[in-house]
């Protein structure tokens, strides 16, 4: 069955600092895999998504992740971390080949970010 | 920009009545989904609809658990009979295109549920 792992619960990055979210899968074929942020009290925002093609992929806010099928991981990346970017992350993949399969969500990453 | 509506944003209940959940879908869209996210854990898929019947449902989504379409832009989660453990916020998602699509679902900024 597929699974998603986010090892680390909570992170504390300052401000301007680099961030790096992990986020491992387990699925046998090609995965879909997305991450989304939720801010306190809001819903879940897509940040981005990858499919298939260039295992580097952009989002939005200034963040990127790549995968790696050999590792099986999708991390999450920004190189200068915002105050407004404390939030809870997502880790997602898809149970099948199709967007619109039912989504696998990691436990999450709570970020806090100093000023 | 389409968005995906929920309301009520909070509703509190006594143990053992009906709540009905409600969720307005982006316009067009063909798919519809309930997760879930009980406090401080993750997101957990409930059910999927597309083409007015349940495609998927999970462990959790039983009989106590219904959804309806009713009127072609609504899309409904009636729990019959709430538990304590039903306390949760409650995510609608909607997704635009046919399966070969490489879209993402839209999620609603959630429902809390509180069930005393």
């Amino acid at each position: 069955a597929q699974s998603v792992t986010q090892p680390d619960i909570h992170i504390t990055v300052s401000e301007g600092a680099s961030l790096e979210l992990r986020c491992n899968y387990s699925y046998g074929a090609t995965p879909y895999l997305f991450w989304y942020v939720q801010s306190p009290g809001q819903g879940l925002q897509l940040l981005l998504k990858y499919f298939s093609g260039d295992t580097l992929v952009q989002g939005i806010k200034g963040f990127e992740a790549e995968f790696k099928r050999s590792q099986s991981s999708f991390n999450l990346r920004k190189p200068s971390v915002h105050w407004s970017d404390a939030a809870e992350y997502f880790c997602a993949v898809g149970a099948g080949s199709g967007g619109y399969n039912k989504l696998i969500f990691g436990a999450g990453t709570r970020l806090a970010v100093h000023p | 920009e389409p968005e995906v509506t929920q309301t009520p944003s909070h509703q509190v209940t006594q143990m053992g009545q009906e709540v009905i959940l409600r969720c307005v879908p982006i316009s067009n869209h063909l798919y519809f989904y309930w997760y879930r996210q009980i406090l401080g854990q993750k997101v957990e898929f409930l059910v999927s609809f597309y083409n007015n019947e349940i495609s998927e449902k999970s462990e959790i989504f039983d009989d106590q658990f219904s959804v309806e379409r009713p009127d072609g832009s609504n899309f409904t989660l009636k729990i019959r009979s709430t538990k304590l453990e039903d306390s949760a916020m409650y995510f609608c998602a909607s997704y635009p295109g046919l399966a070969g699509d490489q879209e993402t679902q839209y999620f609603g900024p959630g429902t809390r549920l509180l069930v005393l």
